[in-house]
């Protein structure tokens, strides 16, 4: 089976500034799609961004980017300018390409929280 | 607002007690599932339905029970609830229809706060 590995489990951040959440993923798999969630304390799982295996072209949602290293097994997310209300869990995810009929498994990282501070 | 409702947000129950966590959505997703998050371990697969009328286990089956009597509705149910079932439950679906586009994500409801006494 697929695993996620984020292994920053806090992460904190100024107002304004940069920072770099980190996502490995473990896989024999030659075509998949990975994605970004944030969670906010109010508990919402929002998508952030995702991005393509076959893609080469780092996927970007306005403050928002990835590192995309298929080779590394990397898939980091970037955000610029740090707002207040970026703070969240973070969650890395990773699912196979799709199969006819069959079931398509998400598999989750355990998460990375950030703190942005004023 | 089309999405995933999740009832009840929260509940405080007690050991040995039946309780079933109800999610309907209405973005016609064929595929439902349900995730429990806990601290440090993300969120864990507890069973899926691919469309109405099936059901799989998923990384953590034991203990819990789903029913997909029709596309909207996915219960989740306790049958004898144990304090290791202290959780936060996620409803999510996604649109397998969609067989050529992977990047299909996975919409979540808002979750289901579950205390066992």
């Amino acid at each position: 089976a697929q695993t996620v590995t984020q292994s920053q489990p806090e992460m904190s951040v100024q107002e304004a500034e940069t920072v770099t959440l980190s996502c490995t993923y473990d896989t024999s798999e030659s075509d998949y799609y990975l994605f970004w969630y944030k969670q906010p304390p109010s508990r919402q799982m929002i998508l952030v961004i995702r991005q393509e295996a076959y893609k080469q072209q780092n996927a970007t949602e306005n403050r928002f980017s990835v590192n995309f290293q298929k080779a590394a097994k990397s898939f980091s997310l970037k955000i610029s300018d740090s707002q207040l209300g970026d703070a969240a869990m973070y969650f890395c995810a990773y699912r196979s390409a799709p199969q006819p009929k069959n079931f398509n498994k998400f598999y989750f990282g355990s998460g990375t929280k950030l703190n942005v501070k004023p | 607002i089309a999405g995933i409702t999740q009832a009840p947000t929260s509940q405080i129950l007690a050991a040995g007690r039946r309780m079933t966590l109800r999610c309907t959505q209405d973005m016609r997703h064929n595929a439902m599932y349900w995730y429990r998050q806990d601290l440090g371990l993300g969120l864990r697969l507890i069973h899926y339905s691919n469309t109405a009328g099936t059901t799989g286990k998923g990384e953590v089956p034991d203990g819990y029970s789903v029913s997909r009597a029709n596309t909207d509705d996915f219960p989740l149910t306790l049958a004898s609830a144990v304090p290791s079932q202290t959780s936060v439950y996620f409803c999510a679906s996604s649109d397998e229809h969609r067989v050529v586009k992977g990047n299909q994500p996975q919409h979540f409801g808002d979750g289901t706060r579950l205390s066992i006494l």
